[in-house]
C-alpha cells in the first residue's frame, strides 16, 4: 500500500529541546516537501526536496532544517523549538505536482 | 496581495445543488494547478488537477483554468453531504515551490 508515514503524530515538549519528526515514503517519488498549517494562515510550504541531496526553502524556513540523504526519508529538525512553532505539520511527496501528504504531527511547544 | 486567494466562505449549499470554488493566483508564469479537499481532522487528499486553459471533468467534479485571468475554479456537481469538506487551491511552480490558498469550507445541507 502506497504510504506517507510521519512520526510522531502527537507531541508536546518544551523550548528549546531539540525534536526530529520523520517522514518516509514507499512511492519511490522524487520530490518531498514539508508544510506547517495554522488556523487563519493554510498550508505554508517551509521546505522542500526535489531530489536526493537536494532542499530549498519554501515560504517559512525559518528555525527548521531538513535533510534528504535518500530518497525515501526527509526529516524535519526542529534544533530550537519555540512557541510559535506550535502548528499542525503535514510531509507529502509526488512525482508530477500532485502530491500525497501523511496524516500530519500535531506539534506542541510550550 | 496573497500569491493564492480563495473565496473566503464559508459556502452553504443544498443536497443537489453545484457548488462552485473559485481561486485566483498571482504569479502569471505559474504551470501547475490542484484542488486538495481536506475533511476535518485529516490531511488534504488530492481531488483535481488542471495544467491547460479550458475546462476538465472527472465525475461530479469540472476545473476550470483560465491562465490569462490567472483563476482556476472548481465545480462540484449534484453536490453530496460527504462533499462537507474544506477545499484547498494550489499552485505549483517549475521549481518544485507550492502555493496553497487558505482554503474554502463548504457545507452541503441534506
Amino acid at each position: 500500500e502506497a504510504q506517507v508515514t510521519q512520526n510522531p503524530r502527537y507531541l508536546i515538549t518544551v523550548t528549546g529541546k531539540k525534536l526530529t519528526v520523520t517522514c518516509s515514503q514507499n512511492m519511490n517519488h522524487e520530490y518531498m516537501s514539508w508544510y506547517r498549517q495554522d488556523p487563519g494562515l493554510g498550508l505554508r510550504q517551509i521546505y522542500y526536496s526535489m531530489n536526493v541531496e537536494v532542499t530549498d526553502k519554501g515560504d517559512v524556513p525559518e528555525g527548521y532544517k531538513v535533510s534528504r540523504k535518500e530518497k525515501r526519508n526527509f526529516p524535519l529538525i526542529l534544533e530550537s523549538p519555540s512557541p510559535n512553532q506550535t502548528s499542525l505539520y503535514f510531509c507529502a511527496t509526488g512525482n508530477t505536482g500532485e502530491l500525497f501528504f501523511g496524516e500530519g504531527s500535531r506539534l506542541t511547544v510550550l | 496581495q496573497k500569491e493564492v486567494e480563495q473565496n473566503s466562505g464559508p459556502l452553504s449549499v443544498p443536497e443537489g445543488a453545484i457548488a462552485s470554488l473559485n481561486c485566483t493566483y498571482s504569479d502569471r508564469g505559474s504551470q501547475s494547478f490542484f484542488w486538495y479537499r481536506q475533511y476535518s481532522g485529516k490531511s488534504p487528499e488530492l481531488i483535481m488537477f488542471i495544467y491547460s486553459n479550458g475546462d476538465k471533468e472527472d465525475g461530479r467534479f469540472t476545473a476550470q483554468l483560465n491562465k490569462a485571468s490567472q483563476y482556476v475554479s472548481l465545480l462540484i456537481r449534484d453536490s453530496q453531504p460527504s462533499d462537507s469538506a474544506t477545499y484547498l487551491c494550489a499552485v505549483m511552480g517549475n521549481a518544485g515551490k507550492s502555493t496553497f490558498g487558505d482554503g474554502t469550507t463548504l457545507t452541503v445541507k441534506p
